[in-house]
């Protein structure tokens, strides 16, 4: 079964203090690895997008690794802020037409001032 | 540009009415897709559509219906409607079936 879990559940963090959220997947095949991140009330929106020969891709502030061999990704927040208080969800995609999103269950994160 | 936009953004029903929400999306997007997120669950597809007058059932489809009558919207119907369907609705759209999705905000349904 196509599964992707998320660990931490929920994480607390101080300002300033770097983070590194993990995720691990039994999809496949495999097209590529997303996260995303969610504000409370918000829908989610993309962050990095990986493809299965990409090791590491980094937006601003946010990198995300991934190993294809060990099926883990790892998405690592820098000098965190207030503002990346949210959910992370990580989301595998596989080869299957149409129906083929399969969504963590996220993680909480709280920074705090 | 607005990207995709879901209305309404609340909603209580009681057991057993009906209503839809709709979902517009303005990026040209082939595919679009309705979810259900629940508290400690991830996003749980419901119904998905490649294209203008295309359907079909995800994960968790029962006691929904869908239409895509326009290439732009995406109506989610629920027609009698369940406690059990309590949930944040949202709605995404993509190109294709493995570029970027981009979510609504989502509706938050309450069924008393």
């Amino acid at each position: 079964k196509n599964q992707v879990e998320q660990s931490p559940q929920s994480l607390i963090i101080l300002e300033g203090k770097n983070c590194t959220l993990q995720c691990n997947y039994t999809v496949s095949p495999f097209s590529n690895l997303r996260w995303y991140k969610q504000d409370t009330g918000r829908g989610p929106v993309s962050l990095t997008i990986m493809t299965f020969s990409e090791n590491t891709k980094s937006n601003g502030r946010y990198t995300a690794t991934l190993d294809a061999d060990t099926k883990q990704s790892s998405l690592h927040i820098t000098a965190s802020q207030l503002s990346d208080s949210a959910s992370y969800i990580c989301v595998v995609i596989f080869d299957n037409y149409g129906q083929n999103f399969v969504f963590g269950p996220g993680t909480r994160l709280s920074v705090l001032p | 540009n607005a990207g995709v936009t879901q209305t309404p953004k609340f909603r209580v029903l009681k057991t057993g009415q009906s209503m839809t929400l709709l979902c517009a999306q303005d990026m040209n997007h082939e595919y679009m897709y309705w979810y259900r997120q629940d508290p400690g669950m991830g996003l749980r597809l419901i119904h998905y559509s490649v294209g203008e007058g295309t359907t079909a059932k995800g994960e968790v489809p029962d006691g929904y219906n869908v239409s895509r009558l326009k290439k732009q919207n995406f109506l989610l119907g629920l027609e009698s409607a369940a406690p059990s369907q309590t949930s944040v609705y949202f709605c995404a759209s993509s190109l294709t079936e493995s570029t970027e999705a981009f979510f609504g905000q989502g509706t938050r349904l309450t069924v008393v």
